[in-house]
């Protein structure tokens, strides 16, 4: 059975902090893995990773992928109020169109 | 340019009606696809749709149905509603729907609630 697991489920840090999201997955027809943010209701595009090793960097956000450990990471740097949200890492498979396939994800809460 | 665009943005139905839920996909997308997203849980893989032809379907009954014009927008049908299908329903674009990365971006969803 296809598997994506968040961790930690929720966190909370003061701003300025910098926190690391993890993602692990266990899924037959890999093909890449997603973040997404989502405040209210659209989650909203961060980054696919489809490589081992290289990093993805946007602003104080940056992401990596292991595929032989099968995990990926999202850092958050100097984070800030506005970064409070959940972040859901997604597994697209390999069939015969694109199925994502998401974690609980994590509840992130930056307090001032 | 217009992002994923859905309607309605709220609806209350009751048990045993039936429910069309619309999605409007990002100019020059043509893949579509339909997800559940109870709360506390991340989306749920329903249907996706390229060139009108299903391209899959994730585990969820018969009663779940849907399909995509020629315009590339699309309709979510549920029939016989129950209790547990009470959720936020997002719909998701992308530019290809075959074998190839693709980013998907979502619309603001529809909350459905069923009393």
């Amino acid at each position: 059975e296809d598997k994506v697991v968040q961790s930690p489920l929720s966190l909370v840090v003061h701003e300025g902090d910098t926190v690391t999201l993890n993602c692990s997955y266990e899924v037959t027809n890999f093909r890449s893995l997603l973040w997404y943010k989502q405040e209210k209701k659209a989650p909203t595009f961060l980054f696919m990773l489809t490589s081992s090793g290289i990093e993805k960097k946007s602003g104080r956000l940056s992401s990596i992928l292991d595929k032989k450990e099968l995990f990926s990471i999202l850092n958050i740097t100097a984070t800030q109020t506005g970064d409070s949200a959940v972040y859901l890492c997604a597994v697209d498979l390999f069939l015969t169109g694109n199925q994502f396939y998401f974690g609980t994800g994590t509840s992130l809460t930056v307090i001032p | 340019d217009a992002g994923v665009t859905q309607s309605p943005t709220h609806l209350i139905k009751t048990r045993g009606q039936h429910v069309t839920l619309r999605c409007s996909p990002i100019s020059g997308h043509k893949s579509v696809s339909w997800y559940q997203q109870v709360l506390g849980q991340g989306p749920q893989f329903i249907f996706q749709y390229y060139e009108k032809e299903e391209r899959g379907r994730g585990n969820f009954p018969d009663r779940f149905s849907a399909r995509q014009f020629p315009n590339y927008s699309s309709e979510l049908n549920v029939n016989a509603l129950l209790l547990g299908d009470s959720a936020l329903y997002l719909c998701a674009s992308s530019r290809s729907g075959t074998s190839s990365y693709n980013e998907q971006f979502f619309g603001p969803g529809t909350r459905l609630t069923v009393l």
